[in-house]
């Protein structure tokens, strides 16, 4: 089974909209951390946020949030008030485990692009 | 501040050829990752380098690929007898420590070695 599955390929949105970008995981550890990060057509791959497993509430940074729903498995970004400089590869990654277990899995991504 | 440096940004070899890339990360970033991306796809872990600890190089294809450090600053990643499904962007993190810092410490990435095997 896939550890981080991203459903959509690709999304268009108009500009000033939100928009949400879905993530599930799947792991068996309590302690894990999630990631999105965003990756424009330069190639850099650019930390947006974070949300740990045992954060009660979801993570806010900016105009990104984080929908955070446990039981569900599902680490939704959001982004509000989209931008023409949003459009890039989103992608979603869980890091499992205690300390020790640093590597990041990473999901397929969502290519988004912003409609002027 | 000077963010993870890669080099070279472009290879392009032969076939049967041996590789190294070069990673330098952020002054003070103990942890040390690197991850291959194919066109179109996501990142896959390769290895993964935490100060004078054994290295997790659970992520490493083939015996063809090996890394190395040198105590807590530049790592090289060497391919070697190359094939054309190693093409791919070879992209390098730094990071603190979990243990030295809250626990969401975000990897932060260079702009990769873009690999084209011919």
């Amino acid at each position: 089974a896939q550890k981080i599955t991203q459903t959509q390929p690709g999304m268009f949105v108009q500009e000033k909209e939100a928009v949400t970008l879905d993530c599930t995981y799947d792991t068996s550890d309590q302690s894990y951390g999630l990631f999105w990060y965003k990756q424009p057509s330069s190639g850099e791959m650019i930390f947006l946020i974070y949300q740990g497993s045992y954060d009660e509430q979801n993570a806010t940074e900016g105009r990104y949030s984080l929908n955070f729903q446990k039981a569900r498995k599902s680490a939704n970004l959001v982004i509000s008030a989209s931008q023409l400089g949003d459009s890039a590869m989103y992608f979603c990654a869980m890091r499992e485990g205690n300390f020790g277990n640093e590597k990041l899995t990473f999901g397929t991504g969502t290519r988004l692009t912003i409609i002027p | 501040g000077a963010g993870v440096s890669q080099s070279p940004s472009n290879k392009v070899t032969e076939k049967g050829k041996d590789v190294e890339l070069r990673c330098d990360p952020i002054s003070g970033h103990t942890a040390l990752y690197w991850y291959r991306q194919r066109l179109g796809q996501g990142l896959e872990f390769l290895i993964y380098f935490q100060g004078n600890s054994a290295p997790d190089k659970s992520g490493l294809p083939s015996d063809r690929f090996s890394a190395e450090r040198t105590g807590e600053s530049v790592s090289t990643l060497t391919i070697q007898r190359t094939q054309q499904e190693d093409s791919a962007v070879y992209l390098c993190a730094s990071s603190l420590p979990r243990d030295r810092g809250p626990t969401n410490q975000p990897q932060h990435f260079g702009d990769g070695t873009r690999l084209s095997i011919l």
